[in-house]
């Protein structure tokens, strides 16, 4: 099936710094991709959906300028998180349709964000 | 908000059939049941997915009722490996956005 790569899978940064987080999609095409953030214990909560060649949509309470969303092309969109504080470290999931085939929605790895 | 309801939590012994409810009464006539599972630190699997028919593929059957307001997800055999936690959800085709509800924790038992 289709596959969904995360890079990196683990990060540990200081506190303050910008982390860039990877998500391409191997051998499809996406327009779409979605971004996720996890906690321990808790399901997956959606904070943006990304557009190849416009703007990232947000959820509400998801803040833009912290978490900047860029989707340069069909196999790429990159999660920065920026000025980063103990409390974003989570589990950062992306997630691309496959809408040539299925229309099925194939996750990444997860990559897990450490704030010290 | 999450359009569908699943338990919290399951149990069922190894080599058993496992059964997971779900409940989408508010489901839509263009919207698809997907069924997902995330074992610990890793990004959710796809299981299988149905619009009104059952399916069936090599890991499970998706059984939806004839209204479409619920389905249950079968694993024939459940395994050790089996243990995750396992999500319910409502979608349009294409490019629609994902909304994830709590899901079932499954324990499958020696």
């Amino acid at each position: 099936g289709a596959v969904v790569s995360q890079h990196p899978s683990r990060v540990i940064c200081k506190s303050g710094t910008s982390v860039k987080i990877e998500c391409r999609s191997l051998d499809f095409q996406a327009t779409t991709m979605f971004w996720y953030r996890q906690f321990p214990k808790q399901s997956l909560m959606l904070m943006a959906t990304s557009n190849e060649g416009s703007k990232a949509t947000y959820e509400q309470g998801v803040e833009k300028d912290k978490f900047l969303i860029n989707h340069a092309s069909l196999t790429l969109s990159t999660l920065t998180v920026t000025s980063a504080h103990p409390e974003d470290s989570s589990f950062y999931i992306c997630s691309a349709n496959d809408q040539a085939a299925t229309g099925e929605l194939f996750f990444g790895e997860g990559s897990r964000l450490t704030v010290l | 908000d999450a359009k569908t309801t699943q338990p919290p939590s399951m149990d069922c012994a190894e080599g058993r059939a496992a059964n997971l409810p779900c409940n989408h009464s508010t489901i839509s006539g263009n919207e698809y049941v997907y069924w997902y599972r995330q074992i610990h630190s890793q990004g959710p699997q796809y299981i299988i997915h149905g619009l009104k028919n059952n399916e069936t593929n090599e890991m499970a059957s998706l059984i939806i009722t004839e209204d479409r307001k619920s389905s249950t997800l079968i694993l024939p055999h459940a395994t050790l490996r089996d243990t995750a936690v396992y999500y319910c959800i409502v979608r349009g085709g294409g490019g629609f956005k994902t909304i994830f509800g709590a899901g079932t924790r499954l324990f499958v038992k020696a």
